[in-house]
């Protein structure tokens, strides 16, 4: 069964510094989504992203973050200059038909910053 | 703005017994309502999911059930087994792609 998959697993960053997490959804998914999740809180919205564009973004969502599809299979997230609060672990989740369809989350990237 | 509460935080069954978390959505738009099982250190995994069109799914020992008038939707795990245990997130989704996550239910299932 087709998975979404994320690089790398677990991502140590000083602060200040650029990170980029990498997403491959699955193949014949067309809606994109970042989600982080803090330790031992819930899964919190960050963005969504369709037809090359983001449709949707949150107020965590600001001007230090930016999302890509750089080719056909993968998806971005970059953190232009983290913070110490930006450690999290990164969720991408991808749906085949539209914003109704289920969204299927990957392994995560935990990232933190030191 | 659009918010998810769920409870209980945790919960500790006996195996065999049934276990019910319940949430509650603020946004009456919300037309989609899944429930993922998170366990340690994984990915969050649908376990169920449930539309506003229709006010009870059951798939085996998991069934959902949702009140469009009270915002109200409830998870119910009969007959729990020790694998059950994990952290259990209901979500809704507004107008729009993304889920609104609750705080998430610790199941603990007791052999």
């Amino acid at each position: 069964e087709p998975e979404v998959t994320q690089t790398p697993s677990h991502q140590v960053t000083q602060m200040g510094q650029e990170v980029i997490l990498r997403c491959v959804p699955i193949s014949n998914h067309l809606y994109f989504y970042w989600y982080r999740q803090i330790l031992g809180q819930k899964v919190e919205f960050l963005v969504s992203f369709y037809n090359n564009e983001i449709s949707e973004k949150s107020e965590i969502f600001d001007d230090q973050f930016s999302v890509e599809r750089p080719d056909g299979s993968n998806f971005t997230l970059k953190i232009r200059s983290t913070k110490l609060e930006d450690s999290a672990m990164y969720f991408c989740a991808s749906s085949a038909g539209g914003p109704s369809d289920t969204q299927y989350f990957g392994p995560g990237t935990r990232l933190t910053v030191l | 703005g659009e918010n998810v509460e769920q409870h209980p935080s945790t919960l500790s069954v006996q195996e065999g017994d049934s276990a019910v978390i319940k949430c509650t959505y603020s946004d009456s738009a919300s037309n989609y309502f899944p429930w993922y099982k998170q366990e340690l250190g994984k990915r969050p995994q649908l376990i169920i999911d449930i539309r506003s069109n229709v006010g009870e799914k059951k798939d085996q020992r998991i069934a959902v059930t949702l009140n469009k008038t009270a915002k109200h939707f409830s998870l119910h795990i009969t007959e729990t087994q020790p694998e059950d245990s994990a952290v259990y997130f209901c979500a809704a989704r507004p107008q729009g792609g993304k889920l609104i996550f609750g705080q998430g239910t610790e199941l603990s299932v007791k052999p």
